[in-house]
């Protein structure tokens, strides 16, 4: 069971912004922890798209961004594209576990 | 450019232990400044950290995992390892190593700072007998 919940699935249309919402408690996404973000499409390996809860790695576009507010973090994606339907995946530690590394179940985004 | 590559059997048998490797090119898993960790992803399912090691310090295992996980590293080879006791069914997954190793923070901030910025391919372990 993860201690980050984000939605099954969310959709939009192409050139439409979509959010992807990540909760979790204070123990994985309170004041001393960072979110980090990555985009998997199937057969492939996860990528890296944010960290620190709000820095992009060089090669990320700027449609992609993130915040974190209290114990909940977004990802936002504007102008969506096609190539953006992919599976995303929040990320934290865990204090209550050792500060393991913790996973968000993942939100399956469909461009319609 | 960092490359990490999976090597190992593809298929367990049932209460065998699994045993992986991986090979790291353009980093030194001597570095203090990085994070090894394995994370799996049974099919169909979200990402599982199984655990991490570091040139300093023991290793760190996903509590669920802890008492059949064995993780080690070899300067020598600059490659890191997996052993997976007692398998079964329930361990049918992708297998993925990766580096820790991104953070904004300057100098060497705890673990629980690091974002996965590089991940191998990911190698297929299928438990059956």
């Amino acid at each position: 069971q993860s201690g980050l919940t984000q939605p099954p699935s969310v959709s939009g249309a192409p050139g439409q912004r979509v959010t992807i919402s990540c909760t979790g408690s204070s123990s994985n996404l309170g004041p001393n922890f960072r979110v980090h973000w990555y985009q998997q499409f199937p057969g492939s390996a996860p990528r890296l798209l944010i960290y620190d809860s709000d820095s992009r790695p060089s090669g990320v576009p700027d449609r992609f961004s993130a915040s974190k507010s209290g114990t909940s973090a977004s990802l936002a994606i504007t102008g969506l594209q096609a190539e953006d339907e992919a599976s995303y995946y929040c990320q934290s530690y865990d204090s209550s576990l050792g500060f393991s590394m913790v996973f968000g179940g993942g939100t399956r985004l469909t461009v319609l | 450019q960092v490359h990490l590559q999976e090597s190992g059997p593809g298929l367990a048998e049932p209460s065998e232990t699994l045993s992986l490797t991986c090979t790291v090119s353009g980093a030194s898993v001597s570095s203090d400044r990085y994070y090894w960790a394995w994370i799996r992803q049974a099919p169909g399912k979200g990402l599982e950290w199984i655990g991490s090691v570091h040139s300093r310090g023991g290793p760190k295992y996903n509590p669920s995992l802890k008492s059949r996980v064995i993780m080690s590293q070899r300067a020598s080879s600059n490659q890191f390892s997996l052993k997976l006791t007692s398998v079964t069914a329930a361990d049918t997954a992708v297998y993925y190593c990766a580096r820790a190793g991104l953070t904004a923070v300057g100098g060497l901030p705890p673990h629980y700072y690091y974002a996965v910025d590089v991940w191998g391919q990911g190698t297929t372990v299928t438990v059956s007998s």
